[in-house]
């Protein structure tokens, strides 16, 4: 079946600091791979995403790139600001089985300054 | 519209009362889907509706739950005799739905509705 398994937080750093939050998937067809960002008293609003293997993603200095490989889509930011503190959610959707999406648990991350 | 909007955006019931959280897609969107947010962790699927097709409903926790989707439009959650677990943020969201290509499309959400069960 499809899931997605993404890091345990609460994840603190300090300003300026990179940024990597782990995800590996698990799918039977191949899927489009998700990050979605929830900041604080927001809904969730899409980070960026890729639909098909060795595409990368990006948005607002945030990058994932699709490694069939691994079966991974991490995130990464080189350089996190306190605006970047919310929760990070990974997300797939397998097109073979519906549409549905399939949620991580959602990564916290603080940013001080 | 211009996006997913919910209505209400807060509702406190009476433990056992029956509640009705309604979801506007943005319109053309075939697909909607139902998540529950609760305090501190991810979301919870809960039902999926695509075009006329029969809704998937594999998340939804118990017989008190259900929702209807009339077309592509309006989809309204009915939770019945409601409990204080289901006290949660209830997201709806929805996406152009299957298409051609293979590639998967965007899930946008709406800001949700706040439910607090008494």
């Amino acid at each position: 079946g499809n899931s997605v398994t993404q890091m345990e937080g609460p994840v603190t750093l300090s300003e300026e600091a990179f940024l990597t939050i782990n995800c590996t998937y698990t799918a039977t067809g191949y899927p489009s791979l998700f990050w979605y960002v929830q900041y604080p008293g927001e809904g969730l609003q899409l980070l960026l995403k890729a639909t098909k293997a060795d595409d990368k993603g990006s948005n607002k200095g945030f990058e994932a790139t699709y490694r069939k490989e691994t079966t991974s889509f991490h995130l990464e930011k080189g350089s996190v600001q306190v605006s970047d503190s919310a929760v990070y959610f990974c997300a797939l959707s397998d097109p073979n089985t519906g549409n549905q999406f399939y949620f991580g648990t959602g990564t916290s991350l603080t940013v001080i300054p | 519209g211009a996006g997913v909007s919910q209505s209400p955006s807060n509702k406190v019931t009476e433990k056992g009362k029956d509640v009705e959280l309604r979801c506007d897609p943005i319109s053309g969107h075939t697909a909607l889907y139902w998540y529950r947010q609760r305090l501190g962790q991810g979301l919870e699927f809960l039902i999926y509706f695509q075009g006329n097709s029969a809704p998937d409903k594999s998340g939804l926790p118990s017989d008190r739950f259900s929702a209807e989707r009339t077309g592509e439009s309006v989809s309204t959650l009915t939770i019945q005799r409601t409990q204080q677990e289901d006290s949660a943020v209830y997201l709806c969201a929805s996406s152009l739905g299957a298409g051609g290509g293979g590639a998967s499309h965007t899930q946008y959400f709406g800001p949700g509705t706040r439910l607090t069960v008494l």
